[in-house]
């Protein structure tokens, strides 16, 4: 079956980063998109920006633009995003989810990874 | 800035029809998907391209989208169905809604 798996959870000092990996099986890596979306606690989605697993393209968000970046790896069918500069304001859990991206637009996500717990404190 | 707005909190009898409405500018010109969130779980795609449904999703969950709205309407509502429910659009940009939570009681 379809499966996205992600990394552990992290505790992260205020200005240091964190690279989340999301290792994707059960479907061709590179025929799908990998969409990435974070929620603080109690609050809603977020979209943070998405991948092409096919030709690595990326669309980020404009408010992550210049501190995030997302690759992949179609060796081993992960994706990684990496979110630089953290604030306490980034405490969220991410999650990532294959997506399918038509003519740059994102038409659904499904299914989504476990999330992974990021926790930002000094 | 575009923007989505649903409502805060929604409430259905068992059994009952539970409609989640979702609204924005134009928002019947672009596709709309729904997603279901669980308390403590991954969102799960219900709703794709406005009516569509994913494999494995009860058939009791329908998605129209026409105007300024569109709707994710679960019939015969279970207790099982008692989560947040997220609407989202797309362009060149991702845009969730705010999220409705779906009490049944």
């Amino acid at each position: 079956q379809v499966q996205l798996v992600q990394s552990g959870a992290e505790v992260k000092k205020p200005g240091a980063s964190v690279k989340v990996s999301c290792k994707a099986s059960g479907y061709t890596f590179t025929s799908y998109d990998i969409n990435w979306v974070r929620q603080a606690p109690g609050q809603g989605l977020e979209w943070m920006g998405w991948i092409s697993a096919y030709n690595a393209n990326t669309n980020y968000a404009q408010k992550f633009q210049g501190r995030v970046t997302m690759t992949t790896d179609t060796s081993t069918s992960t994706a990684y995003m990496e979110l630089r500069s953290l604030r306490s304001d980034d405490t969220a859990v991410y999650y990532c989810a294959r997506g399918l991206v038509v003519r740059g637009v994102l038409n659904w996500s499904d299914p989504w990874g476990q999330g992974t717990l990021v926790t930002v404190s000094s | 800035s575009y923007e989505l707005t649903q409502p805060p909190s929604v409430s259905v009898s068992p059994g009952q029809t539970a409609s989640i409405t979702c609204s924005g500018d134009k928002l019947g010109h672009r596709y709309a998907c729904w997603y279901q969130q669980r308390p403590g779980q991954s969102p799960v795609l219900v709703i794709y391209q406005d009516t569509k449904r994913p494999s494995g999703i009860p058939e009791r969950f329908s998605g129209s989208n026409s105007g300024n709205t569109a709707t994710l309407t679960i019939s015969g509502t279970q207790a099982m169905d008692e989560a947040d429910y997220y609407c989202q659009v797309s362009d060149s940009s991702v845009l969730f809604g705010g999220g409705t939570k779906l009490t049944v009681l």
